[in-house]
């Protein structure tokens, strides 16, 4: 199974474009990548997903490479309430969430 | 729509006693997963299931069993709590492992003494 790398923290400015990366270059031609957060002690959230197509809602953005051994979730104006952990997961039979990167938004 | 929910919210348990927890989900959602998350660390997944009757192994099942005897409801059982399983525990639920994203309840923390 698929196993993502992304960096364990990162800031942002409030109002800015939060830019998170995530590595996942043994992924097969099947799997999707998703995205979850989880703000403080909170169950995870479902943020995204998407298999080679770039995908937009109302909460971000995903962007994933041509080879698709990587991907960047965007959420375009960060907020004080973006703080969390964000997971980067790419889904198989066994589903592996990792220590994800924790984004602290920056007044 | 109630979404996932987990019982209890809290339990504090003696080493060596047992414990059921509970989730249920409204959504007709086929899939159902267990997962623990200790301190600074990311989720494991414990135990999971395909569909009504149905259980698989994740990645850390020891000292766990599950059932899954109606579609909404997925249990997690303890049989002997040990210290090593104090954690807060995660339900969730999904349409499939590729059909769609993961609901998560609001979670249990337990203390094993």
């Amino acid at each position: 199974d698929a196993k993502t790398t992304q960096p364990p923290s990162m800031d942002c400015a409030e109002g800015r474009a939060a830019n998170l990366p995530c590595n996942h270059s043994t992924i097969s031609g099947n799997e999707y990548v998703y995205w979850y957060r989880q703000i403080h002690s909170q169950g995870p959230q479902y943020i995204i997903h998407g298999l080679k197509n770039n995908e937009t809602n109302e909460m971000a953005s995903l962007i994933i490479t041509e080879d698709r051994k990587s991907s960047t979730l965007i959420l375009p104006h960060a907020t004080l309430r973006d703080t969390a952990v964000y997971y980067c997961i790419v889904k198989a039979n066994n589903l592996f969430f990792g220590t994800g990167t924790r984004l602290t938004v920056i007044p | 729509n109630a979404g996932v929910t987990q019982t209890p919210k809290f339990r504090v348990l003696k080493t060596g006693q047992s414990m059921t927890l509970l989730c249920a989900q409204d959504m007709n959602h086929e899939y159902m997963y267990w997962y623990r998350q200790d301190p600074g660390m990311g989720l494991r997944l414990i135990h999971y299931s395909v569909g009504e009757g149905t259980t698989a192994k994740g990645e850390v099942p020891d000292g766990y069993n599950v059932s899954r005897l109606k579609k909404q409801n997925f249990l997690l059982g303890l049989e002997s709590a040990a210290p090593s399983q104090t954690s807060v525990y995660f339900c969730a639920s999904s349409y499939g492992v590729e059909k769609g994203a993961q609901n998560f309840g609001p979670g249990t923390r337990l203390t094993v003494t």
